[in-house]
């Protein structure tokens, strides 16, 4: 069964810097899709990036990019340039391709220092 | 733009009672999810349907019964509460192809207590 792991449960970063959320995955398949999300206070999910297994090149959006490292089964979020609006819980997914069904981790709780 | 809509977002149940939340979603996707979330534990996935008149087991779906009514609405039913079920609810979605196949919508969440 697929498995995704977020073994940072908090992290804090000063404002204007730049902070790296770790996920790992674990799965036998070679084509499937990356998410993170972004949950504040509100509670609600925002899409933050995604990623196909496919894509060499790492998906950009912003602030926010990965480092996908598709042998290593790694798919890590870099937040450049941190603002106060960047406080939130973190979750990384994994969806393997032709499936419906979604994982996700634990999250990552992330602080922004001002 | 609606998107996907839980109701209840609040509700208070005694042991034993049973409830049914509500989803719909307007944005014509097929498939459609229900998760739970507690401190420390993330998103679990309870049951999920890839198109209308189809269900299928997330991982914890023990305790809980579902229905996708139509293309539109996934009902979640809780038939006998029990304090371990005190969560907050997502209802997702997700599109079949193109942006929206990859990307999943949520709503604003349900949260139930049961004492």
């Amino acid at each position: 069964a697929q498995t995704v792991t977020q073994s940072q449960p908090e992290m804090s970063v000063q404002e204007a810097e730049t902070v790296t959320l770790s996920c790992t995955y674990d799965t036998s398949e070679s084509d499937y899709y990356l998410f993170w999300y972004k949950q504040p206070p509100s509670r609600q999910m925002i899409l933050v990036i995604r990623q196909e297994a496919y894509k060499q090149q790492n998906a950009t959006e912003n602030r926010f990019s990965v480092n996908f490292q598709k042998a290593a089964k790694s798919f890590s979020l870099k937040i450049s340039d941190s603002q106060l609006g960047d406080a939130a819980m973190y979750f990384c997914a994994y969806r393997r391709y032709g499936d419906d069904k979604i994982i996700f981790g634990k999250g990552t709780r992330l602080h922004i220092l001002p | 733009n609606a998107g996907v809509t839980q109701t209840p977002k609040f509700q208070v149940l005694k042991t034993g009672q049973s409830m049914t939340l509500q989803c719909a979603q307007d944005m014509n996707h097929n498939s459609m999810y229900w998760y739970r979330q507690d401190p420390g534990m993330g998103l679990r996935l309870i049951y999920y349907s890839a198109s209308e008149g189809t269900t299928d087991k997330g991982e914890v779906p023990n305790g809980y019964n579902v229905s996708r009514l139509n293309k539109r609405e996934f009902s979640l039913r809780l038939e006998s509460a029990a304090p371990s079920q005190t969560s907050v609810y997502f209802c997702a979605s997700r599109g079949l192809q193109g942006a929206s196949g990859n990307t999943i919508y949520f709503g604003e969440g349900s949260w139930l207590t049961v004492v």
